[in-house]
């Protein structure tokens, strides 16, 4: 079945860096046919594009937060990951991974379900 | 740095219309698609409208999107409104950079 699932920590200590997984199952990160994204979402909050990664390595990051993000894709895996460092409070969010067809622009036609990442010591 | 702006709530009684806004800040709107998402308590977002107005398979034609070039803004209309409707929901674009923007969102209340 297709999908997509968010893991990694759910607790990060301010300074330090964030780290989190998502995998695909019933699609391939391979594909020409799709980007591969994070989204997060503060609580009680909206939306934030963080960043998406193409199966060659392409990657486009949000401006307010591309000095701190690395997003990489792993297709022994199956896997694409986030890394983003020097976390702070404001940090703390619901991680959505997702995923764009490549039909040119943005569009998230699928989602995984999210993952709470606290910041706090 | 371009922004997509959305009134922060609306509330209509069930099987009215509702309609939600999405005003772009600069350029013209209807130079990138805008889509739109519905989020509903502790879920992940899905796409009720793609491409301005095309309709992901399953989403019912109650559900219908269109852009005002006069206003810049684009808009989520709903009919016959559900007590199920009611949710957060998102408009979505992109800049000329291909940096991808959301609006920020709108709460709708079903009376």
């Amino acid at each position: 079945q297709l999908q997509l699932q968010e893991s990694g920590p759910g607790l990060v200590k301010p300074s330090e860096t964030l780290s989190l997984m998502c995998t695909v199952s019933g699609d391939s990160v391979s594909s020409s046919s799709y980007y591969w994204d994070w989204i997060r979402q503060p609580p009680g909050k909206g939306l934030e594009w963080i960043g998406s990664i193409y199966y060659s390595g392409s990657t486009y990051y949000n401006p307010s937060l591309k000095s701190r993000v690395t997003i990489s894709v792993d297709t022994s895996k199956n896997q694409f990951s986030l890394k983003l460092n020097s976390v702070t409070a404001a940090d703390m969010a619901v991680y959505f991974c997702a995923r764009t067809p490549n039909w040119g622009y943005w569009y998230f036609d699928l989602w995984g379900r999210g993952t709470l990442v606290t910041v706090s010591s | 740095n371009f922004m997509l702006t959305q009134p922060h709530s609306v509330s209509a009684s069930p099987g009215k219309t509702v309609t939600i806004s999405c005003t772009g800040s600069s350029g013209y709107i209807a130079s990138n698609y805008v889509q739109w998402y519905r989020q509903r308590p502790g879920s992940a977002p899905t796409t009720v409208i793609y491409e301005d107005n095309q309709r992901p398979s399953g989403v019912p034609d109650r559900f219908s999107g269109s852009i005002d070039s006069s206003s810049n803004s684009a808009s989520l209309s709903i009919s016959g409104l559900k007590t199920e409707d009611e949710a957060d929901y998102y408009c979505q674009s992109y800049d000329t950079n291909k940096h991808v923007v959301f609006g920020g969102g709108t709460k709708l209340t079903v009376l």
